[in-house]
């Protein structure tokens, strides 16, 4: 079955630095890989799509690119703040209804 | 519009307890998910519902949970005969149907469960 990785360890980084979260897959490649941010006590809230045909997307600061060689998404905040400081999600779609998410990698961007 | 709102948003009962808890989705959407995520770890799939088709109950735990959708809009998530491993944050979430836009799941902000 599908396996998610996300480093569990909590990723602390320096405001204005750029913050890389890894996501790695074991199995198939999905159709779509979705990345959301999750706030404590809060629901998660999507971020950014990227599509098994896409190498990269970007969104203002947010940049998540997508290697199905490797099986591996990475998503990048460049020139984080400490309003970054969240936990965030990946979450695979084979292209059907059915998600499968990862555990989440909480980052904390320290002032 | 609003977004996904849960109710309760919190619930402590008793083991052994049955409770109910309930999604109503962003109007117009016509898929329906239920997650539930524990301290600490990802979330986890339960059931999935999309318009009048039969919901997808495959991620349910055991026969103690059941879910409904009344008229393709309200849901209720019922948890029978509680257990102490049921405690955990009860996530809603709802999007446009497969195959339209980014199938974008938008959450509401969760129930949290303590059974004692």
């Amino acid at each position: 079955s599908q396996k998610i990785e996300q480093n569990s360890e909590a990723l602390n980084i320096q405001e204005g630095k750029t913050a890389t979260l890894t996501c790695n897959y074991t199995n198939y490649s999905p159709a779509y890989l979705q990345w959301y941010r999750q706030d404590p006590g809060r629901g998660p809230v999507f971020l950014l799509l990227i599509r098994e045909n896409e190498k990269e997307k970007r969104k203002e600061r947010l940049k998540v690119t997508f290697d199905t060689t490797l099986k591996q998404s990475l998503f990048h905040i460049t020139a984080s703040q400490p309003a970054d400081s969240a936990t965030y999600l990946c979450a695979l779609d084979r292209g059907t209804y059915k998600y499968i998410f990862g555990t989440g990698t909480r980052l904390k961007v320290l002032a | 519009g609003a977004g996904v709102s849960q109710s309760p948003s919190n619930k402590v009962t008793e083991k052994g307890k049955d409770v109910e808890l309930r999604c109503d989705p962003i109007s117009g959407h016509t898929a329906l998910y239920w997650y539930r995520q524990s301290l600490g770890q990802g979330l986890e799939f339960l059931i999935y519902f999309q318009g009048n088709s039969a919901p997808d109950k495959s991620g349910l735990p055991s026969d103690r949970f059941s879910a409904e959708r009344t008229g393709g809009s309200v849901s209720t998530l019922t948890i029978q005969r509680t257990q102490q491993e049921d405690s955990a944050v009860y996530l809603c979430a709802s999007s446009l149907p497969p195959g339209l836009m980014y199938n974008e799941q938008f959450f509401g902000p969760g129930t949290r469960l303590t059974v004692l």
